[in-house]
């Protein structure tokens, strides 16, 4: 089964702190994404990887940076934390275009 | 852009009963799939399903791609099965899901 862990089930954060939030697969997978979920506006995408290195803007990238040095490895970065920050954030990947996503548990990110 | 429309929006059951989620999309799809949100937000892989019928225990989907609908089956739903259910989609010439806005399941012992 593919595994997609993400480092934290909860996280508190103070505005203007830099906040990394990590997110790990262990099934070689090409392409992951990072969404955020809010009440009344569903999933959203931030940011998609579909290589090491790459990346390409989603939906909401404001505020919003990311890192891709390995493979495994999906890093979303908050630049200057702030309060319409807080969510729950998804990391998902799959094998290719014509491949299934797999989530992680998410992480609850509450800035005050 | 593909609208992706799920009713109902919301469901009660009792525990044992079955019922039909439906999944409409408004343009051809590549790929489909059923999630399944735990109330831990967690966002669980039902089915990988484009187009045809699968199965998986209590659980079964059917995408008719040409129709543009998709349905999920939960047959004698357990409390478990509580959740919000989402489809998401993806056309061809892009890397990105779009998902619906989900049907929120609530199954009563």
């Amino acid at each position: 089964d593919v595994k997609v862990t993400q480092s934290s089930r909860y996280l508190v954060k103070r505005t203007g702190e830099k906040v990394f939030l990590e997110c790990v697969q262990d099934m070689d997978h090409e392409n992951m994404f990072w969404y955020r979920q809010d009440p009344g506006l569903g999933l959203r995408l931030i940011y998609f990887s579909y290589d090491v290195k790459m990346k390409e803007k989603g939906d909401i990238p404001e505020g919003y940076s990311v890192s891709r040095e390995k493979k495994e490895r999906f890093s979303l970065i908050l630049e200057s934390a702030s309060t319409n920050q807080t969510s729950m954030y998804l990391c998902a990947s799959r094998d290719g275009f014509d491949s299934p996503l797999h989530f992680g548990n998410g992480t609850r990110l509450t800035v005050t | 852009g593909i609208q992706v429309e799920q009713s109902p929006p919301d469901l009660i059951l009792q525990e044992g009963a079955n019922s039909t989620l439906r999944c409409n999309f408004s343009d051809s799809v590549n790929n489909l799939q059923w999630f399944h949100q735990n109330p831990w937000g967690q966002l669980i892989n039902l089915f990988y399903i484009p187009s045809g019928t699968k199965q998986n225990g209590r659980l079964s989907a059917t995408t008719v791609a040409t129709e543009r609908y998709s349905l999920l089956y939960i047959s004698s739903s357990q409390t478990t099965d509580s959740g919000v259910y989402f489809c998401a989609v993806r056309t061809s010439g892009t890397y990105k899901y779009i998902f619906g806005t989900g049907t929120r399941l609530k199954v009563l012992a």
